[in-house]
């Protein structure tokens, strides 16, 4: 089966800016999650969907970021102004369930300048 | 607050030798628990998952981890390794009810011959 697509795969740009990353989930994934990872750190969950409504987006910052799911497929993460500490690699994850195994995407990976 | 402690950052080994590599979580509930590996600008892959039952439990790729409750310990063994798997290896952990994944600061296994 096809895994987790995500869209773009590397990204560059300037602080203020604003970016959008992509992520298409496996068929038939209920539950979708994106993490954030810094450069020698472990993923961080930023937001978690149940279909197409919000479980935990407790440490999204809400200021600056945000995401959806239209229709309980496709999700977007959007940063809206980037900031240098953005800079990090996005990872989209999804699982059949909450309680699942969740499989991860390739991830983008911003930088910002 | 769940929160998961990799003990050690890097861990260099020749090709062939065994490896551990150290995880330690907290939380005051029920955990599952896993084993992730990432190789270079790819996204992370399951090896492994703790939730229920023998706490031996076996992985892909000859791994295998050990489940010590009293020690909240769930620490990655392999007794042989390759080359192949130099690679960062990040220890998870959730709760039954389905939240995200915690994740350790990962492990940068390296294999030289």
């Amino acid at each position: 089966e096809a895994g987790v697509a995500q869209s773009p795969r590397y990204k560059i740009i300037e602080k203020r800016q604003s970016v959008a990353f992509w992520c298409n989930p496996i068929s038939g994934h209920a539950t979708l999650y994106w993490y954030q990872q810094i450069l020698g750190q472990g993923p961080k969950l930023l937001i978690q969907f149940q279909n197409n409504g919000v479980v935990d987006d407790s440490q999204l910052p809400k200021d600056r970021f945000s995401a959806e799911r239209l229709k309980g497929v496709d999700s977007t993460l959007k940063i809206q102004p980037a900031k240098l500490e953005d800079s990090a690699v996005y990872l989209c994850a999804s699982s059949f369930e909450a309680v699942g195994e969740q499989f991860f995407g390739p991830g983008t990976r911003l930088t910002v300048l | 607050a769940q929160s998961v402690t990799q003990l050690d950052s890097q861990v260099p080994v020749f090709e062939e030798a065994p490896v551990e590599l150290r995880c330690n979580y907290s939380s005051s509930v029920s955990v599952y628990l896993f084993w992730y590996v990432q190789y270079p600008n790819q996204g992370l892959q399951l090896l492994l998952k703790y939730l229920s039952g023998s706490t031996l439990v076996k992985g892909i790729n000859g791994f295998e981890a050990e489940f010590n409750k009293s020690q909240t310990s769930f620490h990655l063994r392999k007794p042989s390794v390759h080359i192949s798997d130099t690679a960062e290896y990040f220890c998870a952990v959730s709760d039954p009810a389905g939240t995200a994944l915690i994740f350790g600061k990962g492990t940068t296994l390296s294999v030289s011959s």
